[in-house]
């Protein structure tokens, strides 16, 4: 199994709404992320938990709050969201966050907007 | 940081052409450069991937090389069919430097239409 799995695909939610995402892997990796994408830009990095422990974050505003559970799950709760907040969220996953560069695999992604 | 160029930013060829794509990156601590393949709705699957101790790679009809002097890689793709069509990332990695661990800096994205 090479799957990293998000849920929900699509959410839509107003500027006052508390909404979470989530993200499950089952492939032993110690290392899961959350990027942000806006249409036709790369990706870019969020946060990083390194065997459940937040090894990263970006400077990303405080209506974004990451947990870990455990080293399946990933979640990002979002609160307060502004409508430019509205991109594709990624998951990702690597065996280690390490200096091996390891390989990223990634989610399908939740489309978000905020209305 | 790392600073990822990549081009051309749009690329359309007949099908069973070949089609091409660079990036030149600008730290020569990079040691790592995968490339991606995003097709519409999905997330990046990693295609293809090279570290710096190598100059080429080939899986099937997709080859990376890296001329590490000139600070550049491409990607090469052959006997492209429709459903090559997609975004191609490239990526750049950082051996370990204190904040740059491990972190992924992306070129800008290359939208290839592949017509039958």
């Amino acid at each position: 199994d090479t799957e990293v799995t998000q849920t929900p695909k699509h959410l839509v939610m107003g500027m006052t709404n508390k909404k979470s995402l989530k993200c499950e892997q089952h492939m032993g990796h110690r290392a899961m992320y959350w990027y942000k994408q806006k249409a036709k830009k790369p990706p870019e990095l969020m946060f990083v938990y390194s065997y459940e422990k937040l090894s990263i974050n970006e400077s990303v505003p405080s209506r974004f709050s990451p947990e870990c559970p455990n080293s399946s799950l990933l979640n990002l709760h979002l609160h307060a969201l502004q409508p430019e907040d509205s991109a594709l969220y990624l998951c990702a996953s690597s065996q280690a966050h390490s200096a091996m560069n390891e390989k990223l695999f990634f989610g399908s992604g939740t489309q978000l907007s905020v209305l | 940081g790392e600073n990822v160029e990549q081009h051309p930013s749009t690329l359309s060829v007949q099908e069973g052409d070949s089609a091409v794509i660079k990036c030149t990156y600008s730290d020569s601590a990079s040691n790592y450069f995968p490339w991606y393949k995003q097709e519409l709705g999905k997330g990046p699957q990693l295609i293809i991937d090279i570290r710096s101790n190598v100059g080429e790679k080939k899986d099937q009809r997709i080859a990376v090389t890296l001329n590490k002097t000139a600070k550049h890689f491409s990607l090469h793709i052959t006997e492209t069919q429709p459903e090559d069509s997609a975004v191609y990332f490239c990526a750049a990695s950082i051996e370990n430097r204190g904040s740059t661990l491990g972190r992924l800096y992306f070129g800008r994205g290359t939208q290839l239409t592949v017509w039958p």
